[in-house]
C-alpha cells in the first residue's frame, strides 16, 4: 500500500526559503500511471493547490505564487521536493503531498498526514 | 480563472439526507470534472467524489455526485447522514493551468 510522508523544519524566518520533502513508500514515484501534487492549508482554512510534478520531471505550478515554488523529483531516494522562496507569515499552514491518478481526471487516491510550517521571526 | 463557491456550513439530523453545493463563476461547470474532497477535524482531505460521480472504492453509497448545467454547479449528496459524516468538504476542479478549490462547507450533523 503507498503512503507519502511530508517532512521538514516546522519553523521558517520570514524572506527565508522553505523546503519540504515528500517521502513515497510502497510504490515508486517514476510509476507512470501517478504524478505527485503540493496542497496546502493555512490554520482554520481551505486547501490551496501549490503545484504538481510528473514522473518525467515536468512540473506545473499555482500562477499565484508568482515563480516562488519549485518542486523536484529524486527518484534514488523515491522523493520529491518542494522549495518556496521569500516566504511570509500568509505561506504558514500544514503542506499536503497527494498522489494522482493518470486514469483519471485529478483523482487523488493517497494523502500524506501533513507537515506543518510556520513562517515567524 | 474562475471561482468555485459553497456555502460555508450546512447542518442536518442523523438519518437525513443533506446536498452540498459548488458553483462555478465562469464557463461550463461540464467543461472540467469536479472532485470532492472529505476532511475531518485533525485529519487529511480524502476524496469521497472524482470525475463528478464516481466514487472511489471504500467509499460508502451513501455519497454520490452530479452536476448541474442550469445552475452551472455541482453537487455532493449525503443520504442516511451519520455523525461520521460531519467534516468539512471540499470541491475542486481545474482549467488549463491551475487546480482550482472551493472554500469548503462544514458539515455539521446534530
Amino acid at each position: 500500500q503507498v503512503q507519502l510522508l511530508e517532512s521538514g523544519p516546522g519553523l521558517v524566518k520570514p524572506s527565508q526559503t522553505l523546503s519540504l520533502t515528500c517521502t513515497v513508500s510502497g510504490g515508486a514515484i517514476s510509476n507512470s500511471y501517478y504524478y505527485l501534487t503540493w496542497i496546502r492549508q493555512p490554520a482554520g482554512k481551505g486547501l490551496e493547490w501549490i503545484g504538481r510534478i510528473y514522473p518525467s520531471g515536468n512540473t506545473n505550478y499555482n500562477s499565484s505564487l508568482k515563480g516562488r515554488v519549485t518542486l523536484a523529483q529524486d527518484t534514488s531516494n523515491n522523493q520529491i521536493s518542494l522549495r518556496l522562496t521569500s516566504v511570509t507569515a500568509a505561506d504558514t499552514g500544514v503542506y499536503y503531498c497527494a498522489r494522482v491518478s493518470l486514469d483519471y481526471n485529478y483523482y487523488m487516491d493517497v494523502w500524506g498526514k501533513g507537515t506543518t510550517v510556520t513562517v515567524s521571526s | 480563472n474562475f471561482v468555485l463557491t459553497q456555502p460555508q456550513s450546512v447542518s442536518e439530523s442523523p438519518g437525513k439526507t443533506v446536498t452540498l453545493s459548488c458553483t462555478r463563476s465562469s464557463g461550463s461547470i461540464a467543461y472540467n470534472y469536479v472532485q470532492w474532497f472529505q476532511q475531518r477535524p485533525g485529519s487529511s482531505p480524502t476524496t469521497v467524489i472524482y470525475e463528478d460521480d464516481q466514487r472511489p472504492s471504500g467509499v460508502p453509497d451513501r455519497f454520490s455526485g452530479s452536476i448541474d448545467r442550469s445552475s452551472n454547479s455541482a453537487s455532493l449528496t449525503i443520504s442516511g447522514l451519520q455523525t461520521e459524516d460531519e467534516a468539512d468538504y471540499y470541491c475542486q476542479s481545474y482549467d488549463t493551468d491551475n487546480v482550482i478549490f472551493g472554500g469548503g462547507t462544514k458539515l455539521t450533523v446534530l
